[in-house]
């Protein structure tokens, strides 16, 4: 099975910009879920979706949004951009939802806000 | 917030050594992970161990967990120059939406010098 891909891969964006930040999970996986990684933060939950509905959300602000498509494919999108979203940011696909299961990370979007 | 926290942060060590790593988190948790990530990539990941599991091989890896203890290891034995990477531990934390989600440590940044 092919893996899970994420588009575009680097993005340089300027402050108050938006973006919109795509990921394909693994065929067959329903859950996707993203993560901010910042040499800061670390590793931060923003959301899952499963069967197109958000089962879960991280404390992020309201201008992280996403959706989920019917084919399972989500993007997340990230309004007036600030110079610290700058980050790597990865979305995870697994056949079930929840913390409980492996999870299929792709390559990541490595996103610049000048 | 950070559910689990790594230690060392950083560790450098021979070719053939071998390379523990250790993991302590807050609160009961259903299971533990951990990940490996390579320099600014996507993450993959190793092992899965339930709260009811003390221990688990995979290979070269060996995990134990300590739920009294709230603390998890992880053993790479006669490590080599391609296990370098950043190693995370994620447990299973209860979210917002009643499901749950994984949260990350911070990472131990392995180094193995050939």
């Amino acid at each position: 099975k092919a893996g899970v891909t994420q588009t575009p891969r680097y993005l340089i964006k300027t402050r108050g910009q938006q973006v919109t930040l795509s990921c394909s999970p693994i065929s067959g996986h329903r859950s996707v879920s993203w993560y901010q990684q910042t040499p800061g933060q670390g590793l931060q939950f923003l959301f899952e979706y499963f069967s197109e509905t958000q089962r879960n959300k991280g404390n992020f602000p309201g201008r992280f949004s996403g959706r989920q498509f019917s084919n399972s494919r989500s993007e997340m999108n990230v309004s007036t951009l600030e110079l610290g979203d700058s980050a790597l940011y990865l979305c995870a696909s697994s056949e079930v939802s929840g913390g409980s299961y492996e999870q299929y990370f792709g390559p990541g979007t490595r996103l610049t806000v000048t | 917030s950070q559910q689990g926290e790594e230690d060392p942060q950083a560790l450098s060590i021979q070719e053939g050594e071998n390379a523990t790593m250790n993991c302590s988190y807050k609160t009961s948790i259903n299971n533990l992970q951990w990940y490996r990530q390579n320099s600014g990539r996507g993450l993959v990941h190793l092992i899965l161990i339930r709260s009811n599991e003390r221990e688990k091989h995979s290979g070269r890896l060996r995990v134990t967990l300590d739920t009294s203890k709230k603390s998890s290891s992880l053993l790479i034995t006669a490590s080599r120059a391609a296990d370098t990477a950043s190693y995370f531990c994620a447990t299973d934390d209860l979210g917002q939406g009643g499901s749950e989600k994984l949260v990350f440590g911070k990472g131990t940044k392995l180094t193995v010098n050939p």
